[in-house]
């Protein structure tokens, strides 16, 4: 099993809204990895966490904050987005954080910020 | 840090013919290759990889090349089908992350 599950799939708020979205995988990885990407790009990295500890932010504006509230599950909380924060957001695992090891992604979650 | 340029950004094949998806990188510390594929509406999907210690990898109808002096590596699909058409993206592991190429627009015409 490689799957990483992200809910909701798709997901419309407004710039005054809190919201957040969910990933969770039961492959018993310990990093877990959220993405960003626009129509046409590839994915670029917003935080790592490994052992359920953050060990990489990507310079990402405080409106978006993750949580990892065990090792099965990654939340990004959002609150006060702008229309250019729209993007497929990627959740993603792996067995761990070194070189050398495959990352697993979800499905995504479409996000529109009206 | 790490750099990954890819080319071509779209290549249409006819049907049974093959693709040749070729990426290069700067950081002589990548050790770890990985290549996806990207379907409309769907995450990326891992469809083959390569470490370092490796020179060439294939599964099936795909493989995929590693020259570690030159610091590129390439995709080859042979036999391609009409479901092989996606985006495809190559990436290089350096220092925890995965960095991405552009991307690569892959139609199959049958």
């Amino acid at each position: 099993d490689t799957e990483v599950t992200q809910t909701p799939k798709h997901l419309v708020m407004g710039m005054t809204n809190k919201k957040s979205l969910k990933c969770e995988q039961h492959m018993g990885h310990r990093a877990m990895y959220w993405y960003k990407q626009k129509a046409k790009k590839p994915p670029e990295l917003m935080f790592v966490y490994s052992y359920e500890k953050l060990s990489i932010n990507e310079s990402v504006p405080s409106r978006f904050s993750p949580e990892c509230p065990n090792s099965s599950l990654l939340n990004l909380h959002l609150h006060a987005l702008q229309p250019e924060d729209s993007a497929l957001y990627l959740c993603a695992s792996s067995r761990d954080t070194g070189d050398n090891t495959e990352a697993f992604f979800g499905q995504g979650t479409r996000l529109t910020v009206v | 840090g790490e750099n990954v340029e890819q080319h071509p950004s779209t290549l249409s094949v006819q049907e049974g013919d093959s693709a040749v998806i070729k990426c290069t990188y700067s950081d002589s510390a990548s050790n770890y290759f990985p290549w996806y594929k990207q379907e409309l509406g769907k995450g990326p999907q891992l469809i083959i990889d390569i470490r370092s210690n490796v020179g060439e990898k294939k599964d099936q109808r795909i493989a995929v090349t590693l020259n570690k002096t030159a610091k590129h590596f390439s995709l080859h699909i042979t036999e391609t089908q009409p479901e092989d058409s996606a985006v495809y993206f190559c990436a290089a592991s350096s220092w925890d992350k995965l960095v991405f190429g552009a991307g690569t627009i892959l139609r199959v015409k049958s």
